[in-house]
């Protein structure tokens, strides 16, 4: 078993749509969550960063970490074409530099 | 946020040869810098710690050999890729820490453009 699994896609939306894309993962010392955003032949660009549980929400982007589910979700609400994009899900440790990431999710939003 | 800067974005070399790849970190300190490979619709490999003043660590299966890191300042580390072959050709991204004084680490990692290598 994967440490973070991440759905792979692709996940195709129309424009305007609610998106929702999600991780989970078997390490339960994992503390803090980072979403990244990856467009083609680009490094990846971080989005999100949630510590420990709960919500945080900027602009049209939303991210949620269930730690009792070991669960986190990355919601983009009315999305947009500029937002196709690989979406890498990333966490760590307490006190370890090393960041585990997820396979990451494909999205493409059609115009 | 911080911004990192790889250079060159891409490059292109014969087998046998040796390319350098540049990482710094532009406006913070990070003593810290990690080293990523990734290929065509596949997530970050991690392949070695880069550490200020020391050496680096390699995660396993990446040959320290091969794959030579220096981070000779807070602000620079660099890998160099010994005797390419055609199976090195790769992305390879690198990503830091704000380690600066008084930061605490909150565990953010911001990351380079990347850089495209192909190995004829």
């Amino acid at each position: 078993q994967k440490e973070v699994e991440q759905d792979p896609g692709p996940l195709s939306v129309p424009e305007g749509a609610i998106v929702s894309l999600n991780c989970t993962y078997s390490n339960s010392a994992f503390q803090y969550f980072m979403w990244y955003r990856q467009y083609s032949r680009k490094g990846p660009e971080l989005l999100m960063y949630t510590y420990s549980s709960g919500n945080k929400e900027d602009g049209r982007f939303t991210a949620q970490v269930d730690k009792s589910s070991k669960y986190i979700s990355l919601f983009i609400r009315d999305s947009q074409p500029s937002d196709s994009a690989t979406y890498l899900c990333a966490m760590g440790g307490p006190y370890g530099n090393k960041l585990v990431f997820g396979a990451g999710t494909i999205l493409r939003v059609k115009s | 946020g911080a911004v990192v800067s790889q250079h060159p974005s891409w490059v292109i070399c014969k087998s046998g040869t040796s390319v350098k790849i540049e990482c710094r970190s532009l406006d913070f300190q990070a003593t810290t810098m990690f080293w990523y490979r990734q290929f065509p619709k596949q997530s970050l490999m991690l392949m070695a710690t880069s550490n200020e003043g020391s050496k680096a660590t390699y995660e396993q299966g990446v040959e320290k050999d091969k794959f030579l890191i220096n981070h000779a300042s807070l602000t620079l580390s660099t890998l160099t890729v010994t005797s390419a072959h055609p199976e090195d050709s790769s992305f390879y991204i690198c990503s830091a820490r704000d380690t600066g004084q008084g930061k605490p680490n909150t565990g953010e990692l911001f990351f380079g453009e990347g850089s495209r290598l192909t190995v004829l």
